[in-house]
């Protein structure tokens, strides 16, 4: 079974760092891989989704990249402000159409 | 943009009780998710829909689940009579047709079971 870990699980910067998260996964057989943001009482906000054949991707600040044969994948984010405080999530999907998630990292930009 | 519509946002339930929550998925996707997130736990798959049939479930989702798109819009995930354990953060979510097409999340329904 897939498992997914998400270090660091909390992660506090003051305004204006660069800061990457990390995602790590059991299993490499994967169909792609989707970072999403979390806000407290609401859903998923899709961020960035990397197909298994796909290296990284961007979207403005953010930037995933993916490594299969390690299991590993980053998402870095330039120039933190206090509007990227959030839980971010890591989530893998199998060649089924399972998605498995991990635990999330906490992150707190102060300003 | 188009997004997925969840409703109730909270619903309290005695335990034994039958709910249905509710979902409107993005209109022109054509996979549908249920997903449940226990308070402080990991975001949990519970089933996948595809072609009005379960595609894939996980072991989660026994007998006591079971989901329904009843009229190409609404799609729905009823709990047949529900336990303290069931009291959970449930998000659907919806998917288009393709391959690097993300999966898009409602709000989710707060379930509390008492």
């Amino acid at each position: 079974k897939q498992e997914v870990t998400q270090i660091p699980a909390a992660l506090s910067v003051p305004e204006g760092e660069n800061l990457v998260l990390n995602c790590s996964f059991t299993d490499s057989a994967i169909y792609n891989l989707q970072w999403f943001r979390q806000d407290p009482g609401k859903g998923l906000t899709s961020l960035l989704l990397i197909q298994s054949s796909q290296r990284e991707q961007t979207s403005g600040r953010l930037n995933a990249s993916l490594d299969k044969s390690s299991g590993r994948s980053t998402l870095y984010i330039a120039a933190s402000q206090p509007g990227d405080s959030a839980t971010y999530l890591c989530a893998v999907k199998n060649t089924g159409n399972q998605f498995y998630f991990g635990t999330g990292t906490s992150l707190t930009v102060i300003p | 943009e188009p997004e997925v519509t969840q409703t109730p946002s909270h619903q309290v339930t005695q335990m034994g009780q039958e709910v249905i929550l509710r979902c409107v998925p993005i209109s022109n996707h054509l996979y549908f998710y249920w997903y449940r997130q226990i308070l402080g736990q990991k975001v949990e798959f519970l089933v996948s829909f595809y072609n009005n049939e379960i595609s894939e479930k996980s072991e989660i989702f026994d007998d006591q689940f079971s989901v329904e798109r009843p009229d190409g819009s609404n799609f729905t995930l009823k709990i047949r009579s529900t336990k303290l354990e069931d009291s959970a953060m449930y998000f659907c979510a919806s998917e288009d047709w393709g391959p690097g097409q993300p999966q898009h999340f409602g709000d989710g329904t707060r379930l509390s079971i008492l």
